[in-house]
């Protein structure tokens, strides 16, 4: 079993839609969060970032994180086109490990038509 | 000017030829990563870096060996290139101490092996 496990899609969604994004994982050593944009031949850019439980906001985007059920969740509302993407979560252990090691998602890759 | 280049981004080799793929970086980090990208799996590991004298190997670095010149270049090399290495391949770079978490990736080099 992968560390982090994120349903690669492909999801295909109407301009305007709510897209929700989600990762699950196994080691309840992760603290930090992150979301990844990755445009078509492009390197992945971050784009949400959260410390342990909680909700973040940013924009049209919101990062959710439920450590009793190792269960992260990116919220996109009001998609646009631009927003098509792959979607990739990356998480990692205590600050400071000396490991300091990402763990991503597969990636989900996300259509939003006009 | 990017903060993290790769070169080359794109590379054709046959089987059986050494090739290298170089990573520079202006952001200052001591950390830097490769990783390889293939369809339906995800980024995966290939070595780690947290400063000029210190190499760690990922999760899949047989085939591979790495370079750390100086702070900011990172060298991967594939001393035998084999057709089952071709995939998309990043260089990433991330700070230590606050926001060590977060890594900034190259745009990417893509490699076909024939």
């Amino acid at each position: 079993q992968k560390e982090v496990e994120q349903d690669p899609g492909p999801l295909s969604v109407p301009e305007g839609a709510i897209v929700s994004l989600n990762c699950t994982y196994s080691n309840s050593a992760f603290q930090y969060f992150m979301w990844y944009r990755q445009y078509s031949r492009k390197g992945p850019e971050l784009l949400m970032y959260t410390y342990s439980s909680g909700n973040k906001e940013d924009g049209r985007f919101t990062a959710q994180v439920d450590k009793s059920s190792k269960y992260i969740s990116l919220f996109i509302r009001d998609s646009q086109p631009s927003d098509s993407a792959t979607y990739l979560c990356a998480m990692s252990a205590n600050r400071g490990s000396t490991l300091g090691r990402l763990y991503f998602g597969r990636g989900t890759q996300l259509t939003v038509w006009p | 000017d990017a903060d993290v280049t790769q070169t080359p981004r794109n590379r054709i080799t046959k089987t059986g030829k050494r090739i290298m793929l170089e990573c520079s970086q202006t952001k200052g980090h001591d950390r830097m990563y490769w990783y390889r990208q293939d369809p339906g799996l995800g980024l995966r590991l290939i070595y780690y870096s947290f400063d000029v004298k210190d190499i760690n190997k990922g999760e899949i670095s047989d085939g591979y060996s790495v370079s750390r010149q100086a702070q900011a270049k990172f060298s991967l090399s594939l001393e035998s290139a084999i057709p089952n290495q071709t995939a998309l391949y990043f260089c990433a770079t991330s700070g230590s101490g606050t926001g060590e978490e977060t890594q900034y990736f190259g745009p990417g080099t893509r490699l076909l092996v024939l």
